[in-house]
């Protein structure tokens, strides 16, 4: 069984801060991870993802999210947050080799505010 | 821009009704996989679809069913609509057989309700 927990609802940020949205992940074999994000109205865009190569994984708008497997984490970070950032955000979490039944986490719902 | 389509956008129907829901997988996507977004929840796994048959399903009655065609696009149908149905209906295409966990393309959903 495979799932994600995302320990954050909602998260607030001023522009130009640090954002932090946190994942914990729970596998019964070495997982493949992403993060997704959505906009109002908006399909799910791939963020980044994790396959078992380099655990610091960088993705498109200036995210990165760090795999670690003794904490059972795959925390999405932004040096800089930008209003444009703001939106849902969504840990997944699929088998490796397999993208049947891609589960994801409740989400987190960031606000940025000016 | 996302290589997936869905039609409609926008629906309205009455429980008890039957609907059908139309996905355009991205060029060369040998897989789709319908999600179910209800308001303020992560999407949940209904099925997925490889090669035209079923390749896996969540936990959802029978009642939701699905269809996969040659050129790519499928088509989610529910019947007997219960007012729970509501939500944003989402499609997802990929390619099986690659190599480790490829991810999807995400269609930007079918928002039904039902009244």
């Amino acid at each position: 069984a495979q799932s994600v927990t995302q320990l954050d609802s909602h998260v607030s940020v001023s522009e130009g801060t640090p954002v932090l949205l946190r994942c914990n992940y729970s596998s019964s074999y070495s997982p493949s991870l992403f993060w997704y994000v959505q906009h109002p109205n908006k399909g799910l865009q791939l963020l980044l993802k994790y396959t078992s190569a380099a655990t610091l994984v960088k993705g498109i708008n200036g995210f990165e999210a760090e795999f670690k497997k003794s904490e059972t984490s795959f925390h999405l970070t932004k040096p800089s947050a930008h209003m444009s950032d703001a939106a849902e955000y969504f840990c997944v979490v699929s088998r490796p080799y397999n993208n049947n039944d891609m589960r994801f986490g409740a989400g987190t719902r960031l606000t940025v505010k000016p | 821009e996302t290589g997936v389509t869905q039609s409609p956008t926008h629906l309205i129907k009455t429980r008890g009704q039957q609907v059908t829901l139309r996905c355009s997988s991205q060029s060369g996507h040998n897989t789709v996989s319908w999600y179910q977004q209800a308001l303020g929840q992560g999407p949940q796994f209904i099925f997925q679809y490889y090669r035209e048959e079923e390749n896996g399903r969540g936990n959802f009655p029978p009642r939701f069913s699905g269809l996969q065609f040659p050129n790519y696009s499928s088509e989610l149908n529910v019947n007997a609509l219960e007012l729970d149905d509501s939500a944003l209906y989402l499609c997802a295409s990929s390619i099986t057989g690659r190599t480790v966990g490829y991810g999807y393309t995400f269609g930007s959903g079918t928002r039904l309700t039902v009244v």
